[in-house]
């Protein structure tokens, strides 16, 4: 497919587990963006990529929170010791950040229950 | 510290009618205005977006207006359908950097 994909969908962990989110970017760009979403918000920053190395991760509310990139195409957000409160919607963006192309493709998101 | 603010939180309009949703920032290095509209379990997706150079866009039914002076942006939807009841959440950004969303707009139109 051509747009950005999620892996799981969903996913229903309990607290005190570690839970891994795949990200899969529009094949050629270069920016990658992790977002979180809560009920009835709008998504909020959690970490940005620029190829493989983190640009911005101001946003992780945490150290229990970490993203990777390797190759600087599909990216991983890693939760350890999850808690109820990490329950939400997990967006993944990507942008080919040429000029005039900031624009960012969200894909459908994972959806994070900790019970 | 809300960077974006949006309102109404939500809105009720009548098929035929005009949706108008309104934008306030206060950062005047962000240079870039996006749309975006999500339906329910979906990813937002971009519906128009605007630079800081122009004073309005439009594309098909959907129209951003932007006033620089007073850092504010709005996005207008004419002959407003059922199947543009969604959320709608209003961005800015600096270039190559992260998005600040608004806190969302639900919109219904009623047939």
């Amino acid at each position: 497919g051509a747009g950005v994909s999620q892996t799981p969908s969903n996913k229903v962990t309990e607290k005190g587990k570690y839970v891994e989110l795949r990200c899969d970017p529009i094949s050629g760009h270069t920016a990658l963006y992790w977002y979180r979403q809560s009920l009835g918000q709008g998504p909020e920053f959690l970490i940005y990529f620029q190829g493989t190395g983190a640009a911005d991760d101001s946003g992780l509310p945490n150290d229990r929170f970490f993203a990777v990139r390797p190759e600087g195409s599909v990216s991983t957000l890693k939760i350890q010791r999850t808690e109820r409160g990490d329950s939400a919607v997990y967006l993944c963006a990507s942008s080919s950040l040429g000029l005039g192309e900031e624009t960012q493709y969200f894909g459908p998101g994972t959806r994070l229950l900790v019970l | 510290q809300q960077q974006v603010k949006q309102s109404p939180q939500s809105l009720i309009v009548q098929k035929g009618g005009i949706s108008i949703i309104n934008c306030a920032y206060e950062n005047t290095a962000f240079d870039y205005f996006p749309w975006y509209q999500q339906f329910p379990g979906k990813g937002p997706a971009l519906l128009i977006a605007i630079r800081p150079d122009v004073s309005e866009k439009k594309e098909g039914r959907f129209t951003i207006s932007f006033n620089k002076s007073a850092k504010q942006f709005s996005l207008h939807i004419m002959d407003s359908q059922p199947g543009d009841s969604a959320t709608y959440f209003c961005a800015a950004s600096i270039p190559g950097n992260q998005f600040y969303f608004g806190t969302g707009t639900s919109l219904t139109v009623i047939p």
